[in-house]
């Protein structure tokens, strides 16, 4: 399996666009986590999906974010409309069965919010 | 919210010296795991230990926990350039409950 891919790597947009990161879990892994990391606040989980369905989404920072697992293969992370603030690196990570495993990590799409 | 946090925040060694880094955290975890992180790319997996485990050992890592102090040790023993890296512990809580991670402590092991 190629692991955990994340796509794009390198995002810049300006203020008020909108933002879509996609994320393609590893085969058969049935969780499925989007985080940010930025200096100040470190790593923060935002969503947590279990078999496709949203588990926790108490990080999400406000309505502007919005995630969605249409099926096991395929998951987004979208951000409408943007602000210089999310600026960060979204990574998304999928494990077997939620944080009793061990989680893969893609290598994450830095976002850049002008 | 952080669930576990680093300490040190920094630290910097020789090379061949050990490496310790601590971790404490808040509520009953299910197990604790650590990750490292190199510059710019994503974190790895480095070894989980549930929370009926005191010990664990892989390769030149050796971890500890201790349930009734809420707190974790890594220790990377004979530190190579190459373990220049953040380390963060990460913890669940019981039942189907999502990985929470601490802020990291980021070492530089100088050759």
């Amino acid at each position: 399996d190629a692991g955990v891919i994340q796509s794009p790597r390198h995002e810049v947009t300006e203020m008020g666009q909108e933002v879509t990161l996609r994320c393609k879990p590893i085969s058969g892994h049935n969780s499925l986590f989007w985080y940010r990391q930025t200096m100040m606040r470190g790593l923060e989980l935002l969503i947590y999906f279990n078999n496709n369905v949203p588990i926790d989404d108490s990080g999400m920072p406000e309505d502007r974010f919005s995630a969605k697992m249409p099926n096991a293969s395929f998951s987004t992370l979208k951000i409408q409309p943007s602000e210089p603030r999310d600026s960060a690196v979204y990574f998304c990570a999928s494990s077997s069965t939620g944080g009793n495993t061990e989680a893969f990590f893609g290598q994450g799409t830095r976002l850049t919010v002008v | 919210s952080q669930q576990g946090e680093e300490d040190p925040q920094a630290l910097s060694i020789q090379e061949g010296e050990n490496a310790t880094m601590n971790c404490s955290y808040k509520t009953s975890i299910n197990n604790l795991q650590w990750y490292r992180q190199n510059s710019g790319r994503g974190l790895v997996h480095l070894i989980l230990i549930r929370s009926n485990e005191r010990e664990k050992h892989s390769g030149r890592l050796r971890v500890t926990l201790d349930t009734s102090k809420k707190s974790s040790s890594l220790l990377i023993t004979a530190s190579r350039a190459a373990d220049t890296a953040s380390y963060f512990c990460a913890t669940d809580r019981a039942g189907n409950t999502p990985l929470v991670f601490g802020k990291g402590t980021r070492l530089s092991v100088i050759a």
